[in-house]
């Protein structure tokens, strides 16, 4: 079973308009979240996280939601630029589960010029 | 700072072989963890280990995958033999006291 879900696996956006990117979750043990980003023939590379005790964490164009009760989280990029062209993998920590993080199956964000 | 290393980058093999992946972990992190990628899982944890010490396997998908940590600055990952269905790329990853991962750049292995 899949405890992290990214039901889209794709998104196509224009350039300068918001890139919304969603992950559900189903165990309600994990303390935290966080997105990586993987451009192709590399490994992916940490973007943003967010405690379990927060609801938003922003960093520059890139901003990360949490809604605990729906167990949903999403990722903003504004404004969307060429370079965020890549996938984006959400993924989970449990809590006093040795550091160990579940992904999700990733959405490839397109932004077009 | 080298990152982390996989190697080989691609290894094209053929079902009933060996193949051997290999990892050097970043110095100083303590955690190493053998993912698998696939376009209908997204990346899957196969092994985890923490101070050299396999902490979890249960990723693992078959008797037929296995994986060391002889030291702390080595790991590999066997499949043996390899199947078709075993074609994916495979990513080490490192961390220091649960912290970040650093990824490498991932082996490509094709199974013919």
């Amino acid at each position: 079973d899949q405890q992290v879900k990214q039901n889209s696996p794709s998104l196509s956006v224009q350039e300068g308009r918001i890139s919304i990117l969603n992950c559900d979750y189903t165990n309600s043990m994990f303390d935290y979240f966080l997105w990586y980003k993987k451009y192709p023939a590399e490994g992916p590379t940490f973007l943003i996280s967010i405690s379990s005790i927060k609801d938003k964490n922003e960093d520059g164009r890139f901003t990360v939601f949490l809604n605990k009760s729906a167990k949903h989280l999403s990722l903003h990029i504004v404004p969307s630029q060429p370079g965020d062209s890549a996938v984006y993998f959400c993924a989970a920590r449990e809590y006093n589960q040795g550091g160990k993080l579940i992904f999700g199956q990733g959405t490839e964000l397109s932004v077009k010029p | 700072d080298a990152g982390v290393i996989q190697s080989p980058r691609h290894e094209v093999t053929e079902m009933g072989q060996e193949v051997t992946l290999r990892c050097k972990p970043i110095s100083g992190h303590n955690s190493l963890f053998w993912y698998r990628q696939t376009m209908m899982r997204g990346l899957e944890l196969l092994i985890y280990f923490n101070n050299n010490v396999p902490i979890d396997d249960s990723g693992m998908p078959e008797d037929r995958f296995s994986a060391k940590m002889p030291n702390a600055s080595f790991s590999t990952l066997k499949i043996q033999p390899s199947e078709p269905r075993d074609s994916a790329v495979y990513f080490c990853a490192s961390s220091r006291n649960a912290g970040g991962y650093t990824f490498g750049s991932g082996t490509r292995l094709t199974v013919v």
